[in-house]
């Protein structure tokens, strides 16, 4: 069983240019959260997704940033026009159960690394 | 505005010492409390998932306490091991999961 997969690992883009960052979360694994390191910063919640479902994303930016669990395929975190405060590291994590349903750990990813120049 | 407070930020130790730090949350609409291990370059891994005021997990020289009662917890490592180095996050489980900033271990030998 393969762990949480996200790609790219590293990922440039110039300003103004969309990112489009991938997560593929373990089999069996319906609940998705998109977190954004910044630099001396912990984890930031961004976003938390079902398949099909966008449960919260009380943490994302309003403008400019979106996310998505498709039936089929990976969750997108997708960032448009992007400025170099964009910069940062951005996590996904995957469980089975969401909350109230069981209290299971998240498994993360690697993580993408996005540099705005 | 959900708050998880840790403490301290870091935390230097000799190889052996024994230490701990803290997670702070609110008391409200609780469901678990995580504990997480990050080490450089990798991604976090969990240590434990503590559900139950009063519980107290084990994971080999780690532990956990936990009080939902007042909103805190303790990771305490026994005998610390420069292997221990990273940073240690707690999250708070309530409709999200909710990320303290952690508390950065480095043990030197």
């Amino acid at each position: 069983n393969a762990g949480v997969m996200q790609n790219p690992r590293h990922l440039v883009r110039r300003r103004g240019q969309e990112a489009r960052l991938r997560c593929s979360p373990m089999k069996g694994h319906s609940h998705v959260y998109w977190y954004r390191q910044l630099p001396e910063e912990g984890l930031k919640f961004m976003v938390y997704l079902q398949k099909e479902n966008i449960i919260d994303e009380s943490g994302m930016p309003k403008e400019r940033f979106s996310a998505e669990f498709p039936k089929e395929g990976p969750s997108i975190l997708r960032i448009q026009q992007v400025v170099r405060g964009d910069s940062a590291a951005y996590f996904c994590a995957s469980s089975p159960l969401g909350p109230g349903q069981g209290n299971t750990e998240a498994f993360f990813g690697q993580g993408t690394r996005l540099t705005v120049v | 505005i959900l708050n998880v407070e840790q403490s301290p930020q870091s935390l230097h130790v000799q190889e052996g010492d024994s230490t701990n730090f803290t997670c702070s949350f609110p008391s409200s609409n609780f469901y678990a409390l995580h504990w997480y291990r990050w080490e450089t370059a990798k991604s976090p891994e969990a240590l434990f998932v503590m559900t139950l005021n009063g519980d107290e997990k084990k994971k080999g020289r780690i532990s956990a306490t936990l009080n939902t009662k007042e909103g805190y917890s303790y990771l305490y490592i026994k005998g610390s091991q420069p292997e221990d180095s990273a940073t240690y996050l707690c999250a708070y489980y309530t409709d999200k999961l909710i990320f303290g900033t952690g508390t950065r271990l480095q043990v030197f030998p």
